[in-house]
C-alpha cells in the first residue's frame, strides 16, 4: 500500500504556462513534505519543502501548496521552462513517530515542457 | 563541492557474485541512507544510518548489508547478487534539523545490472 501517491506518471506543458504536479498521502502522521527533481543519469536534487504548520511555501517560480484535510499537496511551476523537464518526486516524513524523519517517496511524475 | 560521491557509477555482475557499493559525503552530515530505484517505482529505502556506529533496516533490506565505516562513509554490500537486484542505487545524507526537517542530499547513483 502506497503511503505517498503521484497518480500522474507524466505531464506535458507548453513553455511559459503553469505546471501543476499533484501528490496525495494516506498517513496523517506525515508532517513534513518535500519535492525533488531528477534529471536522467543524475541523483535527485532537493527543490522545495513545506511543514504541516503551513499551507503554502514559495521559492521563485516554485510554490508548494498543502491541504491537510484532503491529505493533498501540489507543486506549481510558473512560468514553466524547457529546463524544468525532469521527473519530480514527492516525499513525506513522519516527524512525530520518532522515526528520525525517514522519507517515503512517491513514484514520480515526468514533466515535459515543450518550447 | 563534492557533496555525496558514489563509486562505481556502473557495474555488471553475474548471479552469485558479490560487490560493495561505496558512498562518501563531505558535508559533515550525521545521517546516511541507501535507496534503490526501479522503473516506474519511487525510491525505496534499503538501509540507513542515523549516526556513526548505528545502522537500521529500511523498507527493502533483504539481500543487502551495510557498514557505516566512519562519519563520512557508508557502504552497501551485495553478498550474492541476484537478477532482482538489478537497479539504480542512490546514497544520500542529511542532518535532521528542527522538527526533523529531513532534507536529504543524493549522490549521482550506481547503475547495477545482474545477469
Amino acid at each position: 500500500d502506497q503511503q505517498v501517491k503521484q497518480n500522474s506518471p507524466s505531464l506535458s506543458v507548453q513553455e511559459g504556462r503553469i505546471s501543476i504536479l499533484n501528490c496525495d498521502y494516506t498517513n496523517s502522521m506525515f508532517d513534513y513534505f518535500l519535492w525533488y527533481k531528477k534529471y536522467p543519469a543524475e541523483g535527485p536534487t532537493f527543490l522545495i519543502s513545506i511543514s504541516s504548520i503551513k499551507d503554502k511555501n514559495e521559492d521563485g517560480r516554485f510554490t508548494v501548496f498543502l491541504n491537510k484535510s484532503a491529505k493533498h499537496l501540489s507543486l506549481h511551476i510558473v512560468p514553466s521552462q524547457p529546463g524544468d523537464s525532469a521527473v519530480y518526486f514527492c516525499a513525506a516524513s513522519g516527524v512525530r513517530r520518532g522515526s528520525q524523519g525517514n522519507l517515503i517517496f512517491g513514484k514520480g511524475t515526468k514533466l515535459s515542457v515543450k518550447p | 563541492n563534492a557533496g555525496v560521491t558514489q563509486t562505481p557509477k556502473f557495474q555488471v555482475l553475474k548471479t552469485g557474485q558479490s560487490m560493495t557499493l561505496q558512498c562518501a559525503q563531505d558535508m559533515n552530515h550525521n545521517s546516511m541512507y541507501w535507496y534503490r530505484q526501479d522503473p516506474g517505482m519511487g525510491l525505496r529505502l534499503i538501509y540507513y544510518s542515523a549516526s556513526e556506529g548505528t545502522t537500521d533496516k529500511g523498507e527493502v533490506p533483504n539481500g543487502y548489508n551495510v557498514s557505516r565505516l566512519n562519519k563520512r562513509e557508508f557502504s552497501l554490500r551485495l553478498e550474492s547478487a541476484a537478477p532482482s537486484q538489478t537497479s539504480v542505487y542512490f546514497c544520500a545524507s542529511s542532518v535532521p534539523g528542527q522538527y526533523l526537517k529531513n532534507i536529504q542530499y543524493f549522490g549521482a547513483g550506481t547503475r547495477l545490472s545482474v545477469l
